[in-house]
């Protein structure tokens, strides 16, 4: 059973780096074809991808959003971390982690995501 | 603005059948997979087509995807009141090099 739950701060100052953990199970990012990626989506709006990072630590970003984003995993942990620095109230969001499969091109699996405020 | 296009809302009669169109370009829907998720209310989006048309496991037969140029898909048969949700489509755009999302498409079965 494949499953993936978001973890992290559910309330961020303006201004401040955000961490969120994805924690995984039932697949493993040692796996080739295997990334997991970050989707957010403001309350109201629609999906919005940010980040993917693969099994051979391929790592793609949006690109409005590079220079504020680093996103690494840890296959001992099974886990990948999503950091977002300079947060502001636009910012706040469900996060949600899913299982990016290469060869599908699809997130085939999702967490039940975190609501992320931003405020001071 | 989504660089995928989605109609804001759709809805049709129980056990009628409802489509949902999602225009792109050359570099997102006319070169790459397309794939469609539905999100129930208060729930994460949940994948129902990808590669186009393909159905995950578990997904019945009664959602389906088709693509034609830069524009794609999803059709719903024997609406259920369960099947309202919000629809988005999305798929990799090779200019941008990023995922892209639909604005995302709310189905009412009236």
């Amino acid at each position: 059973q494949i499953t993936l739950r978001e973890s992290g701060p559910t309330l961020v100052k303006p201004t401040q780096t955000l961490t969120l953990t994805c924690t995984f199970s039932g697949f493993s990012l040692n796996s080739g074809g295997v990334g997991v990626g970050w989707i957010r989506q403001p309350p109201g709006k629609a999906l919005e991808w940010l980040a993917v990072i693969y099994w051979d630590e391929n790592i793609r970003y949006s690109p409005p959003l590079k220079n504020s984003l680093t996103i690494a995993k840890d296959t001992s942990k099974n886990e990948v971390v999503l950091t977002m620095s300079n947060v502001d109230s636009v910012d706040t969001a469900t996060y949600y982690c899913a299982r990016r499969m290469v060869g599908e091109a699809t997130f085939d699996y999702w967490g039940q995501g975190m609501l992320v405020t931003v405020s001071s | 603005q989504s660089v995928l296009t989605q109609p804001p809302s759709v809805s049709a009669a129980p056990g009628q059948k409802a489509t949902i169109s999602c225009s792109g370009s050359r570099s997102n829907v006319g070169n790459n997979y397309v794939s469609w998720y539905q999100q129930l209310p208060g729930t994460a989006p949940k994948l129902l087509i990808y590669d186009n048309f393909k159905r995950p496991s578990g997904i019945p037969d009664r959602f389906s995807g088709s693509k034609s140029g830069t524009s794609a898909t999803l059709g719903i048969t024997g609406l259920q009141t369960g099947d309202e949700a919000d629809y988005y489509c999305g798929t990799w755009d090779d200019t941008l090099s990023a995922e892209v999302f639909g604005g995302g498409t709310k189905l009412t079965v009236l």
